[in-house]
């Protein structure tokens, strides 16, 4: 079974802190997609990356995809409040028709 | 372009009835997944459909299941509600095997 593990799993931070999220697995994706979650609400795509070492750049938001295409991070500069939410990775598992969703990192900006 | 809708947003049963959730995808989507996320969880995925048909399914017990019509919504079905039922129930669209996936706003279950 495929999972993918995001680290860390909380992280509070000031306003105009930078920050990493990972995500990790241990197989092969054909594709990452990042989403964000704010509460009560559904996850809103933020990218997609589909090329080993891959980085794409969302205004602050810096995502890239590993060589392997086995692992991925988010990088936030300067965040901000606006930022807070629920950062997920997710792909779809190879040959089994099923779409895996990571652990989440909960993402606390502090104004 | 109207995004994934769902209904109802909130949902209050009480344990053994069976509730019944309504997704609408995005025009021209044919691909509906159901997900079930409880409170501070991650997402579970629950089913999925596509033309039609059932394509796969999580480790959920029979008690789960839905259908999508001819014109690509979907409902989702939860028989003999337990108390653990009480989640987000989360409904997203795609175009048949694209990896992006579309979500709506989700209807909260409450079983008590």
């Amino acid at each position: 079974t495929q999972l993918l593990e995001q680290s860390p799993q909380f992280l509070s931070i000031q306003e105009g802190e930078n920050l990493t999220v990972y995500c990790n697995s241990s197989s092969v994706f054909s594709s990452l997609q990042w989403y964000r979650q704010e509460p009560g609400e559904g996850p809103v795509l933020l990218v997609t990356v589909v090329t080993g070492g891959e980085v794409k750049k969302l205004k602050r938001l810096t995502f890239q995809f590993g060589d392997a295409r086995k692992d991925s991070s988010l990088h936030i500069t300067a965040a901000q409040p606006g930022d807070t939410g629920l950062y997920l990775c997710a792909g779809p598992s190879s040959g089994t028709y099923k779409y895996i969703f990571g652990t989440g990192t909960r993402l606390k900006v502090l104004a | 372009e109207a995004g994934v809708t769902q209904s109802p947003t909130h949902l209050i049963k009480t344990r053994g009835q069976q509730a019944t959730l309504r997704c609408s995808p995005i025009s021209g989507h044919t691909s509906v997944y159901w997900y079930q996320q409880a409170l501070g969880l991650g997402l579970q995925f629950l089913l999925w459909y596509d033309e039609g048909e059932e394509r796969n399914r999580g480790n959920f017990p029979p008690r789960f299941s839905g259908r999508q019509f001819p014109n690509y919504s979907s409902e989702l079905n939860v028989n003999a509600l337990e108390l653990e039922d009480s989640a987000l129930y989360l409904c997203a669209s795609s175009s048949f095997l694209e990896n992006e996936q579309y979500f709506g706003p989700g209807t909260r279950l409450t079983v008590t």
